[in-house]
């Protein structure tokens, strides 16, 4: 089975404080691409960041940061110093390599609140 | 400025009346493809398409038709809308492949009644 699990439905944080939100991915495959895309309030899905399975280097962009951890399945995404304008639902999705790279798994995604 | 532009943004319509809701991309992408959105199950990808005149279903097609007759426009086509089909859609594109990083349009939220 091929399958993305974002257990936290909802998160509800007041503003400053760390967040992580976690993505556990499921492939036989061993060639794959994981993302992370947000949806802001407004309703387009913004892309965050790509990783493929080969690279486990974990990476930081300001405030973001993401923990890749193939030995887990899993693709966690750390918000650090969490702002209002972070309050979006966040989408972690999955490519197998299989089929081409046609595939684009989503996960049920987390709506994250940022309160004041 | 680079963007997708769905339309329309918001429609209602009753079960059987055939509705078309247009995309439209910029930025010469190659690959273009069409999104459902509903809640708990994230998005599911109902047709992609690689270049003009290849498309190809997704997860869940039935009841959808698309074409791909110029590289910039990819309409959605509802031929006999259900009410199971209400969702959020959104349209997307990248230049190659679902792969590389996808532009997403600003939803389109229909109601089928």
């Amino acid at each position: 089975a091929q399958k993305v699990t974002q257990a936290q439905t909802e998160i509800s944080v007041v503003e400053k404080e760390d967040v992580t939100l976690d993505c556990v991915y499921e492939t036989r495959d061993t060639t794959y691409y994981l993302f992370w895309y947000k949806q802001p309030p407004s309703g387009e899905l913004v892309f965050l960041i790509r990783r493929n399975s080969f690279d486990e280097q974990n990476e930081i962009s300001g405030r973001y940061s993401w923990n890749f951890q193939k030995s887990t399945s899993s693709f966690n995404f750390t918000i650090t110093a969490s702002q209002v304008v972070d309050s979006a639902v966040y989408f972690c999705a999955l490519i197998p390599f299989s089929g081409g790279y046609n595939k684009l798994i989503f996960g049920a995604g987390t709506r994250l609140a940022v309160h004041p | 400025e680079a963007q997708v532009t769905q339309n329309p943004r918001y429609l209602i319509t009753v079960t059987g009346k055939k509705l078309t809701v247009t995309c439209s991309q910029n930025m010469n992408h190659e690959y273009m493809s069409w999104y459902r959105q509903d809640p708990g199950l994230g998005l599911r990808q109902i047709y992609y398409s690689m270049n003009v005149e290849v498309t190809d279903k997704g997860d869940v097609p039935e009841g959808y038709k698309v074409s791909r007759k110029e590289k910039r426009n990819f309409p959605l086509i509802l031929e006999s809308p259900s009410p199971n089909q209400t969702s959020l859609y959104f349209c997307a594109s990248s230049w190659t492949g679902i792969q590389e990083k996808l532009f997403f349009g600003s939803g389109t939220q229909l109601s089928v009644l």
